[in-house]
């Protein structure tokens, strides 16, 4: 059981840069959630596929953020010119949506900070 | 934004006593659910309770859930040093497919040996 990995571990950029992070979920897990998680705060959710299909996007996810996941197994988060207010921790995570499963496992995480 | 509130912020007890925290939340729910994270980490999931439950045990924790006051708490016995971590509640909504995690704030626990 590999769980959900996430790459890179760290980001470190300067402002205006463009980045993308992967994520790798359970191999059989049809769903995939991106969240983001600032300093002493809970995540929030920011978009989840089921399978290939983008099915909601959080008001949090402006246009300078774009996810895909384009076989229905990893997904990349992008973030364009990013902005000091991008700074946070990245998190993925997959579930089953099969047998009323709600739990979700998540990734380590990516933690990016834009300077 | 965040679903509710968890109470207390921060929460620092000895090792083998109790430790409780409490989350409040704002919606009507399908279920609760509380993840752990150790620092910098990812989120771990430790129990999930629904709606239509009450109590739910599992090992050292036990989960209550009270949805006329829109309330949860955990209660971790006999705690342990690596018990350490910050605890967040998270809902699902009762309505719609999406099933995304709405977070609370957290509690930051520190048990001491």
């Amino acid at each position: 059981d590999t769980g959900v990995s996430q790459n890179p571990r760290h980001k470190i950029t300067k402002r205006g840069q463009n980045v993308t992070f992967r994520c790798d979920p359970i191999s059989e897990h049809n769903r995939l959630y991106w969240y983001r998680q600032t300093l002493g705060q809970g995540p929030e959710f920011l978009t989840y596929f089921q399978n290939e299909a983008q099915l909601e996007k959080s008001r949090l996810l402006s246009d300078r953020f774009s996810a895909e996941r384009p076989k229905g197994s990893f997904s990349t988060l992008e973030i364009q010119r990013t902005e000091q207010g991008d700074s946070a921790m990245y998190l993925c995570a997959s579930s089953l949506t099969s047998g009323g499963a709600y739990e979700q496992y998540f990734g380590p995480g990516t933690r990016l900070t834009v300077t | 934004s965040q679903q509710g509130e968890e109470d207390p912020q921060a929460l620092s007890i000895q090792e083998g006593e109790n430790a409780t925290m409490n989350c409040s939340y704002k919606t009507s729910i399908n279920n609760l659910q509380w993840y752990r994270q150790n620092s910098g980490r990812g989120l771990v999931h430790l129990i999930l309770i629904r709606s239509n439950e009450r109590e739910k045990h599992s090992g050292r924790l036990r989960v209550t859930l009270d949805t006329s006051k829109k309330s949860s708490s955990l209660l971790i016995t006999a705690s342990r040093a690596a018990d350490t971590a910050s605890y967040f509640c998270a809902t699902v909504p009762s309505s719609g497919s999406a099933r995304q995690l709405t977070f609370g704030s957290g509690t930051q626990l520190t048990v001491l040996p």
